[in-house]
């Protein structure tokens, strides 16, 4: 199964756009790239997913590169409710199991 | 809006014995995933269902059998419990088993002694 590569944590000022990094160069053609968060003691939380192209909703955009190898969450404006475990999960196209690695811990700082 | 109910919040078992625990869907979500997820690990997926039947089966143990009810609510059944069992266990539920987006429940956090 493919699986993704994630900074351990990250840092960054409140009102300012964070880009999460996420390495999954083993990505075969129909897997597709999801973004769940895991705020302190609450169950994960979808933020985003995609296939091949960017995608924009109202908590986040995905920046998918074009040999899909790599994507970037993209939270335009953090605030501290946004500190949490961000996760970048690939789901196998034909039973749709989320595959997990190691999130990234992101803090805001005020 | 109704979210995903996960029952009970809390369980203490010591070794070797049993547990059940219950997940509530959101209305008219007819697929259930279950979650493992050890302290201070990721998520493991263990099962899921549609329409009542297993679609998946990731690291789940023998020990461990869960189904999904006519209500569309999941009960994971925890025999012979270990106290590596020890974890938050989360349910989440889709609408149809081709939805990309997952809604979890506020997980179970069972201790085994």
């Amino acid at each position: 199964d493919a699986k993704t590569t994630q900074p351990n944590s990250m840092e960054s000022n409140e009102e300012e756009p964070v880009h999460l990094p996420c390495n999954h160069s083993t990505i075969s053609g129909t897997d597709y790239i999801h973004w769940y968060r895991q705020l302190p003691s609450q169950g994960p939380e979808y933020v985003i997913h995609g296939l091949t192209s960017n995608v924009n909703n109202r908590m986040a955009s995905l920046a998918i590169a074009e040999d899909r190898k790599s994507s970037t969450l993209i939270l335009h404006r953090a605030t501290l409710r946004d500190a949490a475990v961000y996760y970048c999960i690939l789901s196998v196209d034909s039973n749709y199991q989320l595959i997990w690695g190691a999130g990234t811990k992101l803090i805001i700082k005020p | 809006a109704a979210g995903v109910i996960q029952s009970p919040r809390h369980l203490i078992k010591e070794k070797r014995e049993t547990a059940t625990l219950k997940c509530y869907p959101i209305p008219r979500h007819d697929t259930v995933y279950w979650y493992q997820q050890g302290p201070g690990q990721d998520p493991q997926f263990l099962i899921s269902f549609y329409e009542k039947m297993q679609s998946d089966k990731g690291s789940i143990p023998d020990r461990f059998s869960a189904q999904q009810f006519s209500d569309y609510h999941s009960e994971l059944n925890m025999s012979s419990l270990e106290l590596g069992d020890s974890a938050l266990y989360f349910c989440a539920s889709s609408q149809g088993l081709g939805s990309r987006e997952q809604f979890f429940g506020p997980g179970t956090r069972l201790t085994v002694l």
